[in-house]
């Protein structure tokens, strides 16, 4: 079955420096791979995706993210945070159903903290 | 901007009582999920709908939980009777091409 962990449950960035959020998946097809980011009490906004093709792609609010197959890993950057980045953060492998690519599965979420 | 909106976005109710959420999908959008998202479960999948029709429900808990689409632009996802163990919030999302958009949610508490 098809699984997304994301191992850092709680980052901590200071304002401008650099962030990583990791993501590994377990899927035995071709995934695709999602990231979205939820802030607090609203809805889950896409930041990218992959579907095929180039493996670095660039998302909104200055976001990108890297497919590694090798790795089984798709994981988020950014160059410089704001603080209004901070968030919770998810990352999700899409499945393949007899009807198409459809459902998610989600990673249980890292939540990003910006200090001044 | 196309947005997916949901009706109530909050919902405060007694155990045993019927409740029901509103979605209304993006225009255009042939696929519907239905998500709740909870602290100690996370982002789980309820039930979703291709054009109208029910793909799967085998996230929902049969005995209370139904879900429909009576016409394109209206999904909806009703709890009876509703327990306490139902409190979370209700996320209902729609797409077209393996993207998925989703709305602010309908937070229910039930006492």
């Amino acid at each position: 079955a098809q699984s997304v962990t994301q191992p850092d449950i709680h980052i901590t960035v200071s304002e401008g420096a650099s962030l990583e959020l990791r993501c590994n998946y377990s899927y035995g097809a071709t995934p695709y791979l999602f990231w979205y980011v939820q802030s607090p009490g609203q809805g889950l906004q896409l930041l990218l995706k992959y579907f095929s093709g180039d493996t670095l792609v660039q998302g909104i609010k200055g976001f990108e993210a890297e497919f590694k197959r090798s790795q089984s890993s798709f994981n988020l950057r950014k160059p410089s945070v704001h603080w209004s980045d901070a968030a919770e953060y998810f990352c999700a492998v899409g499945i393949t159903t007899n009807f198409g690519n459809e459902k998610l599965t989600f990673g249980t979420g890292t939540r990003l903290t910006i200090i001044p | 901007d196309a947005r997916v909106t949901q009706t109530p976005r909050h919902k405060v109710t007694e155990m045993g009582q019927e409740v029901t959420m509103r979605c209304q999908p993006i225009l255009g959008h042939n696929t519907v999920f239905w998500y709740r998202q909870t602290m100690m479960q996370g982002l789980e999948l309820l039930a979703y709908f291709r054009n109208r029709a029910p793909l799967d429900d085998s996230g929902m808990p049969k005995d209370r939980f139904s879900a429909e689409m009576p016409d394109a632009t209206l999904a909806t996802l009703k709890i009876q009777p509703s327990e306490p163990r139902d409190s979370a919030v209700y996320f209902c999302a729609s797409g077209a091409t393996g993207e998925q958009y989703f709305g602010p949610g309908t937070r229910l508490t039930v006492t």
